[in-house]
This record gives C-alpha cells, structure tokens and sequence, in this order.
C-alpha cells in the first residue's frame, strides 16, 4: 500500500531533550517535506527536500533541522525542544504539484 | 507571507453551494486546494497554474486569477461528505517546492 508512515504519532517530551520524528514514504518521490499545524494558523511548512541531500528552510525552519540521506525517509530533528514546539507535524511526500500527507505527529512539550 | 482565506468558517445546508476564496500578497505561479477532515491528514484536491485556468472535480471546481493574485474554491450542490477545513497553498515560482497555505477555511455541512 502506498502510504507516508510516521513515528512517533504521539510525544511528550521535556523542554532541552533532543527527539526525531521519523517520515518514510514508499512511493519513491523526490519531493518530501515538514510542516507543522497550529490552530489558527494552518499548515506551516518547516523545512523542504527535493532530492537526497537536496534540502531547503520553509516559512518556519527554526529550532528545526533535516537529513535527507536516502529518497525514501525523511527524519525532523529537533535538538532541544521547547513549549512552542508544541503542535501536530506533518510530513509530506509527493510530486512539487500534489502532496500526498502522512497521519501526523502530535508533539507536546513540557 | 500567508495566503488570506474567506470565509474562516461557513454552515451549510446539504444541497447549496459554497465559496472559498484565496487571496494572496504576492504574485503567484500556482494554487493548490486541500481538504483535512477532522482528525486526518491533508488531502490533494487540486492544483491551478498560472495561466487562469478552471479546473473541476466531480462537484467541486477552481478557478484562479494571476493578476488579481486569487483563487476561489467553488463546492455545488454540497454533500455531507464535503465538510472539513479547506486549505489553499500558494507558490510563488514554478517548481512549487515552497509552499504556504493559508489558515484554512471549516466547512460544516448540516442534513
């Protein structure tokens, strides 16, 4: 089944400890992207991928940080998280014209 | 800078029509429409270049405008299975490898 599949799909961490949500998708597309959700606000994208070892900052990349090592995963890293971090994450892959989302990641930080 | 979306939230009966309408800042390559049902993730629905084009989609259909920077959303004959936040995404270079949606449109359609 092709599906973008992301763990965890819920955390609750401290403020100041490192954690990375992986992504991985199995539909082989270049295009691959972070994005977070705050009500209010919509979808904010964090960070953008291209290719492998092709990446690039969204609208809103700080405290944030990607690798993009093979084509199909795509790893958010957040090296010392805080309270304003706290939100749902979704990572995305796809062609540059049609996304297709994963399930998403509800991250809250004490 | 976000696209603006109009209305923020609308009720509607089944059967009547809706608008959801797009409003960008700045100069825009393309417009990409979403659809997020409660609890679930983004779905495509479709995607409008530059050029002014319409597209449609069963009953739903789009229409985008370069030059006044806008794009509308238009629902007919609405069904339950329509409500759910619309998002509109907005890219300003072709590619469209940075998008920026707007802060979503809730739609509740009522028996």
């Amino acid at each position: 089944e092709a599906q973008v599949t992301q763990n965890p799909r819920y955390l609750i961490t401290v403020t100041g400890k490192k954690l990375t949500v992986t992504c991985s998708q199995n539909m082989n597309h270049e295009y691959m992207s972070w994005y977070r959700q705050d009500p209010g606000l919509g979808l904010r994208q964090i960070y953008y991928s291209m290719n492998v070892e092709v990446t690039d900052k969204g609208d809103v990349p700080e405290g944030y940080k990607v690798s993009r090592k093979e084509k199909r995963n795509f790893p958010l890293i957040l090296e010392s998280p805080s309270p304003n971090q706290t939100s749902l994450y979704f990572c995305a892959s796809g062609f540059s014209y049609e996304q297709y989302f994963g399930p998403g990641t509800r991250l809250t930080v004490t | 800078q976000q696209p603006v979306q109009s209305p923020q939230a609308v009720i509607l009966r089944e059967g009547e029509d809706a608008v959801i309408n797009c409003s960008s800042s700045k100069a825009l390559y393309s417009v990409h429409w979403y659809r997020q049902k409660h609890g679930e993730a983004p779905v495509f629905l479709m995607i409008l270049l530059k050029g002014g084009e319409q597209k449609g989609h069963d009953k739903i259909s789009a229409s985008f405008n370069e030059k006044k920077q806008q794009s509308s959303l238009y629902l007919t004959a609405s069904q339950l299975s329509y409500s759910g936040t619309y998002f509109c995404g907005t890219a300003s270079n072709f590619g469209n490898e940075k998008l920026t949606f707007g802060t979503g449109t809730r739609l509740t359609i009522i028996p």
